[in-house]
């Protein structure tokens, strides 16, 4: 199983340009999550999904959309990237049901974005 | 949002040594307390997973212990080795019906000192 996978793993975009993230995870889980990570502040939570149809907002969820349209795909959308979304962007998933409970996330490698 | 809190923000230990620090969270609603090793440029990886109030935990030389009622758990460290350099995360889990989110503290980085 290649578990959660994410693309690009690096990407420079110029102000102003849009992208996509990929989170595509085969593991068949419920909940999906997208994190940002800058130094100093750990991970925080940008917007995240508890199933296929679903989304909703985090912690830092300004200037970014996401969608859901099948269960094992989660997309990160940058509309108009900015200088200050420049970072680590992080997916990860975790089973739904009663697995949950004692179930750790399973993360994607990463994707360096740098927005100059 | 979620206070979920880590201290000290960094440490450094001396080879051999043995450390401990903090994860401070909400102690209501409590669902499931994660710990993580992260290294930098690599995904975190799991280390506990904590659902009951007293537990303790142990992988190797590194062990957890958590209190939902007062909202904290700590992270020991016994004979810190080079090869423990990394940043510890924490993440809490509300049991809130609506709230499925997987909220992070800003970790804690230790410095293992040969």
């Amino acid at each position: 199983n290649a578990g959660v996978t994410q693309t690009p793993k690096f990407r420079v975009l110029k102000t102003g340009q849009s992208m996509t993230l990929l989170c595509a995870q085969d593991m068949n889980h419920e909940y999906m999550y997208w994190y940002r990570q800058d130094p100093g502040m750990g991970l925080r939570l940008i917007h995240y999904s508890v199933g296929e149809g679903t989304t909703a907002k985090g912690e830092v969820p300004d200037g970014y959309n996401v969608s859901r349209l099948k269960k094992q795909n989660f997309l990160l959308g940058l509309e108009s990237a900015a200088p200050s979304q420049t970072s680590v962007y992080f997916c990860a998933s975790i089973p739904g049901g009663g697995r949950v409970k004692n179930t750790e996330a399973f993360f994607g490698q990463g994707t360096r974005l740098t927005v100059v | 949002i979620l206070n979920v809190e880590q201290s000290p923000q960094s440490l450094h230990v001396q080879e051999g040594d043995s450390t401990n620090f903090t994860c401070s969270f909400p102690s209501s609603n409590f669902y499931a307390l994660h710990w993580y090793r992260w290294e930098t440029a690599k995904s975190p990886e799991a280390l506990f997973v904590m659902t009951l109030n007293g537990d303790e935990k142990k992988k190797g030389r590194i062990s957890a212990t958590l209190n939902t009622k007062e909202g904290y758990s700590y992270l020991y460290i016994k004979g810190s080795q080079p090869e423990d350099s990394a940043t510890y995360l924490c993440a809490f889990r509300g049991a809130n019906s609506n709230d499925y989110k997987l909220s992070f503290g800003a970790g804690t980085t230790v410095t293992v000192r040969a």
